[in-house]
């Protein structure tokens, strides 16, 4: 089984604070790695695929960077809003075999 | 589009009876269909990996007599908990990817869950 660890395991921001999280992952036989967004009562919702050193990726105020050789990822919100409260889920994905961590959750207070 | 749809979304039922989740693709054909099970203030951990016409592939420590996965239909997946004790309250959740042609590199879309309460 391997290891993915998320920290921190939660977090409580004031709406308009910019914040990011980690995931670590094996750095050997990397193929790709995940980001999902889960809110309460609904299914999970991905939110980016990473594949390569350095990437980067992007959508609205939420980012991803990725390195693959040191075995991190960091999730950026900018700005945050009551509306990205959710727990944010990282998941390496071994060829079609996925082992997610426990998870970020995020709490935005208006 | 890639809507997974998982039904119950929760069930109660008493030690020593069987139970079924439906895990069906709407909109996409599903040839793999994973069956994933979350212990409180745990990670997702994958039980079985389930392929249409064939036998589903389960995790280690998984008893495959236990949790009977049945995958009938590239669109249709069903995991039973057969024969349920409480230590088999859990919530259980399915996902699929849509393979884009020679691209595996694609996210999951998952089911909404099931929380099962075995009494």
């Amino acid at each position: 089984i391997l290891n993915v660890e998320q920290s921190p395991q939660s977090l409580h921001v004031q709406e308009g604070d910019s914040t990011n999280f980690t995931c670590s992952f094996p750095s050997s036989n990397f193929y790709a790695l995940h980001w999902y967004r889960w809110e309460t009562a609904k299914s999970p919702e991905a939110l980016f695929v990473m594949t390569l050193n350095g990437d980067e990726k992007k959508k609205g105020r939420i980012s991803a960077t990725l390195n693959t050789k040191e075995g991190y990822s960091y999730l950026y919100i900018k700005g945050s809003q009551p509306e990205d409260s959710a727990t944010y889920l990282c998941a390496f994905d071994n060829f079609n075999k996925f082992y997610f961590g426990s998870g970020t959750k995020l709490n935005v207070k208006p | 589009g890639a809507v997974v749809s998982q039904h119950p979304s929760w069930v109660i039922c008493k030690s020593g009876t069987s139970v079924k989740i439906e895990c069906r693709s709407l909109d996409f054909q599903a040839t793999t269909m994973f069956w994933y099970r979350q212990f409180p203030k745990q990670s997702l951990m994958l039980m079985a990996t389930s392929n249409e016409g064939s036998k589903a592939t389960y995790e280690q420590g998984v008893e495959k007599d236990k949790f009977l996965i049945n995958h009938a239909s590239l669109t249709l997946s069903t995991l039973t908990v057969t024969s349920a004790h409480p230590e088999d309250s859990s919530f259980y959740i399915c996902s699929a990817r849509v393979l884009q042609g020679a691209n595996l590199i694609s996210p999951l879309h998952f089911g909404n869950g099931t929380r099962l309460t075995v009494t």
